[in-house]
């Protein structure tokens, strides 16, 4: 069964710091990743999606990357502010039991002290 | 302007009420899904749909029930079997199976 980790669950930095948030994945079969962020009381906001085939994706201060065969992704934040205080998920497909699910992480929440 | 729209945005149900949440899209999307996001539990999938008039249980299909008769909508209904159905429920769209999917912004339904 696919298994998708966020650690850590919660992180403060500074502003102006550079930071990796991290997500694993237990089957390295995955057809894509997608991050997302989320603000309270919102809905989700698509980041980045990497595909398969991809090492890595790249918008604005954000770059993700991805190492299929160790299982894991990272989001970088570079030059972080204030606005980018949120909760950012990584969601995987399904591909283990072949369904149409996608598996979410539970999510970090991302706290940028001004 | 392109994208999902759910309504209402708070929902206040009674006991053993049924209620129905709304869920659009105009991205010309065949999938839509239905999550369920509670503290703590990260996001569970209620119901998918792959194409009009077909869907499938989710992880946690109980309690709920759902209809694609067109394209552009998603309705999902919260019956007075789901026990515990305060929740915030998300909607989402995607071109098909394993693309990038699109979230609208929610719906907060509470139970009195």
């Amino acid at each position: 069964k696919q298994e998708v980790t966020q650690i850590p669950a919660a992180l403060s930095v500074p502003e102006g710091e550079n930071l990796v948030l991290n997500c694993s994945f237990t089957d390295s079969a995955i057809y894509n990743l997608q991050w997302f962020r989320q603000d309270p009381g919102k809905g989700l906001t698509s980041l980045l999606l990497i595909q398969s085939s991809q090492r890595e994706q790249t918008s604005g201060r954000l770059n993700a990357s991805l190492d299929k065969s160790s299982g894991r992704s990272t989001l970088y934040i570079a030059a972080s502010q204030p606005g980018d205080s949120a909760t950012y998920l990584c969601a995987v497909p399904n591909l283990m039991n072949r369904d149409d699910k996608i598996i979410f992480g539970k999510g970090t929440r991302l706290h940028i002290l001004p | 302007d392109g994208g999902i729209t759910q309504s209402p945005k708070y929902l206040f149900r009674k006991e053993g009420q049924n209620v129905t949440l709304s869920c659009e899209q105009n991205l010309n999307h065949d999938a839509m899904y239905w999550y369920r996001q509670d503290p703590g539990q990260g996001l569970r999938l209620i119901y998918y749909s792959q194409i009009v008039n077909d869907f499938q249980k989710g992880d946690i299909a109980e309690g709920y029930s759902v209809s694609r008769e067109k394209k552009e909508s998603f309705p999902l209904t919260v019956t007075s079997a789901q026990k515990n159905p305060t929740a915030f429920y998300l909607c989402a769209s995607s071109p098909g199976t394993f693309n990038e999917q699109f979230f609208g912004p929610g719906t907060r339904l509470t139970v009195l």
